[in-house]
């Protein structure tokens, strides 16, 4: 089955560490995006990424890095200098053309220790 | 900017109930809207959406009709289900330059829980 998986489920990450969420699609879609969700906030974009090789940042960018180096994946490093970084992180993709339909992942749910 | 309103939560009803979740937006632009819903320990998934005025989206017994004089997206189920349960999110993509490369512009959810 066709479909975009992230991983890990659950991750904590101790004070000043990066760490880095992956995700993984095999729906041939051009277009990606992070999203980040906080309990009654809905989602924010963090990053984006309509072809391979280039991404652009989204509202919530700082403290985050992202790289395309193959269509299938574009993971996500929340860096040291993103001061909240608790909260659950979705990953999606998009048909191409049909940028508004966008199919997600199961998501991870990052933790501070 | 753009932004989207929801009703505020949790929303608790008993099987068989009619819904109604409320939305309104702002935008600059001609938005396409949507609802999008997430089940528990999942994804979002679309449920319907619509991308002009007066154009009304169902799915799976859910309807949502756009109205541009209200700037609302409300949305409606005659009889709600157990399996209803969920977290409904309304959304809208501002095509306000031609483009939206899946940028779209979340409520902050209603949490729906359906007894039965």
């Amino acid at each position: 089955d066709g479909g975009i998986t992230q991983s890990p489920k659950y991750l904590f990450r101790k004070e000043g560490q990066n760490v880095t969420l992956s995700c993984e699609q095999n729906l041939n879609h051009d277009a990606m995006y992070w999203y980040r969700q906080d309990p009654g906030q809905g989602l924010r974009l963090i990053y984006y990424s309509q072809i391979v090789n280039d991404f652009q940042k989204g509202d919530i960018a700082e403290g985050y890095s992202v790289s395309r180096e193959k269509k299938e994946s574009f993971p996500l490093t929340v860096t040291s200098a993103q001061k909240n970084p608790t909260a659950f992180y979705l990953c999606a993709s998009s048909i191409p053309g049909r940028n508004e339909k966008l199919f997600f992942g199961s998501g991870t749910q990052l933790s501070v220790l | 900017g753009d932004s989207v309103t929801q009703m505020e939560g949790p929303v608790t009803l008993s099987e068989e109930a009619f819904l109604t979740i409320n939305c309104t937006y702002t935008a600059t632009g001609y938005p396409s809207l949507f609802w999008y819903v997430q089940y528990p320990g999942e994804g979002l998934q679309l449920l319907l959406k619509a991308t002009k005025a007066d154009d009304k989206g169902s799915n799976k017994g859910f309807e949502a009709t756009y109205r541009k004089e209200t700037t609302s997206f409300h949305l409606e189920k005659g009889s709600v289900q157990v399996s209803d349960s969920a977290v409904y999110f309304c959304a809208l993509s501002d095509h306000a330059g031609g483009t939206s490369y899946g940028k779209l512009t979340f409520g902050q959810g209603t949490i729906l829980t359906v007894h039965p």
